[in-house]
């Protein structure tokens, strides 16, 4: 069965940093891409960034550009994104999905970051 | 990249068929056919219900389905059920090597 739980979530100050980590199991992680989507309270999907298989590729939405970055440890099934410089605007539920091509078909629960003074 | 468009809200009867829309552009939507639909129930995670513009996965019902027109893609659920009461999102990959969400779609089961 294919598993994805995300942790690091938290209580964050505007302007800190904070790193989420996706536990992946179930599957070849090494095989697939993956994705970060955030959701804010209350409002819809935004896709964030995705990583290729072994980790040589990686895009952003404009808005993280600079200050996310994605990573991930093959060897430990684990996709991490590390968050710095946050803003009020960030607070979201923070999903790992595992995508092939268009199809974003395995979403872990989330992780609720929360970014406030 | 602007959020793809679509309705705020659909409703229909049990029993009725209704089609959500999704419009995007020539750099996304009317590009590719990596064009998917989710399904949201409140504090639940999103669940696949169609990708590639009209595959269904297994487990998912065959009253979805899904299409695509230019830069409109569609999502028709039909013999609709009080289970079916979500919100509903499309998503396509787009030209920059991103991919966009539709702004979210609340289907209410009259």
């Amino acid at each position: 069965e294919v598993q994805l739980v995300e942790s690091g979530g938290g209580l964050i100050q505007p302007g800190g940093s904070l790193r989420l980590s996706c536990a992946a199991s179930g599957f070849t992680f090494s095989s697939y891409w993956m994705h970060w989507v955030r959701q804010a309270s209350g409002k819809g999907l935004v896709w964030v960034s995705r990583i290729n298989s072994n980790g040589s590729s990686r895009d952003y939405a404009d808005f993280v550009k600079g200050r996310f970055t994605i990573s991930r440890d093959n060897a430990r099934n684990t996709l991490y994104l590390q968050m710095n410089s946050l803003r009020a605007e960030d607070a979201a539920v923070y999903f790992c999905v595992r995508v092939v091509g268009g199809d974003f078909d395995y979403w872990g629960q989330g992780t609720l970051v929360t970014v406030s003074s | 990249q602007s959020a793809l468009t679509q309705p705020a809200s659909v409703s229909g009867s049990p029993g009725q068929s209704i089609t959500i829309s999704c419009t995007g552009t020539g750099s996304d939507v009317g590009a590719y056919n990596y064009v998917s639909w989710y399904q949201q129930h409140p504090g639940k995670a999103p669940k696949r219900m169609i990708y590639d513009v009209s595959n269904r996965p297994s487990g998912v019902s065959n009253r979805f389905s899904g299409s695509k027109s230019g830069n409109t893609a569609s999502l028709t659920i039909s013999g609709l059920q009080a289970e079916d009461e979500a919100d509903y999102y499309c998503s396509s990959y787009t030209s920059s090597s991103t991919y966009v969400f539709g702004t979210g779609t609340k289907v209410t089961v009259l």
